[in-house]
């Protein structure tokens, strides 16, 4: 089993929507999480980055943790087409970091 | 402008045959890492260094090497690459440890034939 779960997708809206993405992870040490955002041929970027449970907004993005259900997620409101891009999310202890697969996500207009 | 800088963007090789791709990054920061990301698997650490000299595996070490002789530099040498180091491969930094936010390279594609 995978320390960190994420579906792949893709996932495929329609401009406006929201979107939720999700992680799961097993290790119940991990205290910072990150979302980050990798346009096709470009490196990742960092999106968000919390460090305890609960919800963290910045604009049209709000991430949420909870770690008694070992459960993360992204919710993007008013999606864009600027917004069709792969996120992976991230989890970290002490000098460890580990990264989901990443969710593939396509906004139509 | 701060960046993580990596070269080439794309290669091609044959088995065998020693590559270096190079990272440099203009920030300052202690720590650097390599990343590999492969369909379905995500990104997968190979090496990191925590400072000048200093350097430890990842999770996917073999096959290669790295040194950190400069704060702003961390090469990844593959010694005699092999089909399944095919890959995409991005360098990042941070200014302390892993769990900070990192800045990434724009990746290089390798394919080893």
């Amino acid at each position: 089993q995978k320390e960190v779960e994420q579906d792949p997708g893709p996932l495929s809206v329609p401009e406006g929507a929201i979107v939720s993405l999700n992680c799961t992870y097993s290790n119940s040490a991990f205290q910072y999480f990150m979302w980050y955002r990798q346009y096709s041929r470009k490196g990742p970027e960092l999106l968000m980055y919390t460090y305890s449970s609960g919800n963290k907004e910045d604009g049209r993005f709000t991430a949420q943790v909870d770690k008694s259900s070992k459960y993360i997620s992204l919710f993007i409101r008013d999606s864009q087409p600027s917004d069709s891009a792969t996120y992976l999310c991230a989890m970290a202890v002490g000098n460890k970091l580990v990264f989901g697969a990443g969710t593939i996500l396509r906004v139509k207009s | 402008e701060a960046q993580v800088t990596q070269n080439p963007r794309y290669l091609i090789t044959v088995t065998g045959k020693k590559l270096t791709v190079t990272c440099s990054q203009n920030m300052n920061h202690e720590y650097m890492s390599w990343y590999r990301q492969d369909p379905g698997l995500g990104l997968r650490q190979i090496y990191y260094s925590m400072n000048v000299e200093v350097t430890d595996k990842g999770d996917v070490p073999e096959g290669y090497k790295v040194s950190r002789k400069e704060k702003r530099n961390f090469p990844l040498i593959l010694e005699s690459p092999s089909p399944n180091q095919t890959s995409l491969y991005f360098c990042a930094s941070t200014a302390t440890v892993a769990n900070s936010p990192l800045h990434f390279g724009n990746g290089t594609r390798l394919t080893v034939t």
